[in-house]
């Protein structure tokens, strides 16, 4: 069973704002992921993460920043929320040797 | 070119009544895997079933199996007996070099009592 969590589960929130999303996993994983997914579309890759201090971007471009000072921790960060980043975002991790990704339960964020 | 096509944007099945969702993959590498997830109406992505480029056999999870034909560049999801509970959002999803997954545009199963 995997364990990831993130929060929070909805946000509803005005233009402008700071906002991170929070990822954690109590696996152990060294990869973990961020998704970009409109509703009945499919995922985009906008981050991801191979350990510690290592970040890179996905396929799709995005306003957003990600850090990883913690094995476990993988926050998303959007430092002026405008209309356009209205979406569910999903955290993710997986262990070596190319195992499946475990998702967490989405952030379902909206914009006003 | 779509690294990932699932051809079938909805479906509809009888309960009890087995259904195949479609997927082919186009890569050039020779080690590739492929996942199958399903994301029921609460948004979260449940992992079902994986099948590794260099797996001779069709690998099976209870009900799901994946239909593996290589040379087709296919994958298919093979889902036995479908109950109420299988509707939902179904992506195909290919991990090539790297860890990162592409993920096919989904299909929607509706089981229909």
């Amino acid at each position: 069973e995997a364990d990831i969590y993130q929060t929070p589960r909805y946000l509803v929130i005005g233009t402008g704002k700071k906002i991170t999303l929070e990822c954690s996993q109590t696996m152990g994983h060294d990869k973990m992921y961020w998704y970009q997914q409109d509703p009945g579309m499919e995922l985009h890759l906008i981050h991801y993460s191979y350990g510690v201090n290592s970040t890179e971007k996905g396929d799709l471009s995005s306003e957003s920043t990600v850090s990883r000072i913690r094995t476990e921790h993988f926050p998303l960060t959007l430092e002026s929320a405008r209309p356009s980043h209205t979406s569910q975002y999903l955290c993710a991790s997986s262990e070596g040797g190319g195992g499946p990704q475990h998702f967490g339960d989405g952030t379902r964020l909206s914009i006003l | 070119a779509q690294k990932i096509t699932q051809t079938q944007p909805g479906m509809f099945v009888q309960e009890k009544e087995a259904v195949t969702l479609d997927c082919t993959y186009d890569t050039s590498d020779q080690s590739y895997g492929l996942f199958w997830y399903k994301q029921p109406s609460s948004g979260e992505m449940i992992f079902l079933i994986y099948q590794g480029s260099y797996d001779e056999q069709n690998a099976t999870e209870g009900r799901y199996s994946l239909n593996f034909q290589k040379a087709r560049k296919s994958a298919n999801l093979v889902i036995s007996a479908s109950q109420l509970g299988d509707s939902a959002m179904y992506f195909c999803a290919m991990r090539e070099l790297g860890y990162q997954l592409t993920f096919g545009k989904g299909t929607k199963l509706s089981v229909i009592p």
